[in-house]
């Protein structure tokens, strides 16, 4: 119940086009799922981040689609350029972790965005 | 603004030599602060956090164990280390008990340090 399932593994995606991440849950206590994005030999960088009132957040070409009933949300890159080619990870906290602020991570997707 | 560093960037150790790594945070007081392991390829694995100076929680079992002697430094050891120990340890922050809004959600992350046990 405390998982965080990610998919795909791995993404290719031309330049110009839609990248979809998706990601799942069980635990309905989650409250906060933000998503990451790792380059190689670097920190993951807080990409974008939502909370269950809302359905979706926009940012710039990153936008989160989030489904409370379905217990899923997604990311979606607009117009994907080759340097997001990165991993990208989400992630979800737990409601009243407030004092620890521990965070479950989805596996990770690895994007390839082709020129 | 608020900065994370973490040193060495990248070390060698032979497998039974000690281990330490350390990770300081500027710009914020009384942070929750946070070591992860990343293996090659892999996800993120929680290895401890700690919400306060001396107080330590640990995720896993295993071969390492963390420290805060000071409020914004906190410290990864291994005492012997296994070869299962290589990876890429990351330490994050984010903002203490108490605050309110969506920066007490966020974590941030410093850069990494490379770790290989030959």
């Amino acid at each position: 119940q405390q998982q965080v399932k990610q998919s795909p593994q791995s993404l290719i995606v031309q330049k110009g086009g839609i990248s979809i991440i998706n990601c799942a849950y069980e635990n309905t206590a989650f409250d906060y799922f933000p998503w990451y994005q790792q380059f190689p030999g670097k920190g993951p960088a807080l990409l974008i981040a939502i909370r269950p009132d809302v359905s979706e957040k926009k940012e710039g070409r990153f936008t989160i689609s989030f489904n409370k009933s379905a217990k899923q949300f997604s990311l979606h890159i607009m117009d994907s350029q080759p340097g997001d080619s990165a991993t990208y990870f989400c992630a979800a906290r737990k409601e009243g972790s407030s004092n620890t602020g521990k965070l479950i991570f989805g596996q990770g997707t690895t994007l390839q965005v082709k020129p | 603004s608020q900065t994370i560093h973490q040193w060495p960037a990248t070390l060698v150790q032979p497998v039974g030599s000690p281990l330490s790594l350390e990770c300081t945070v500027e710009g914020t007081s009384n942070p929750n602060l946070y070591w992860y392991r990343q293996a090659a390829g892999r996800g993120l694995q929680l290895l401890f956090y700690s919400v306060g100076i001396g107080q330590i929680s640990s995720e896993v079992p295993q071969n390492l164990s963390a420290s805060r002697p000071q409020d914004r430094q906190f410290i990864l050891s291994s005492k012997k280390l296994l070869l299962s120990d290589s990876g890429f340890y990351l330490c994050a922050w984010s903002v203490p008990l108490g605050q309110i809004g969506w920066s007490s959600y966020e974590q941030y992350f410093g850069p990494g340090t490379r770790l290989t046990v030959t």
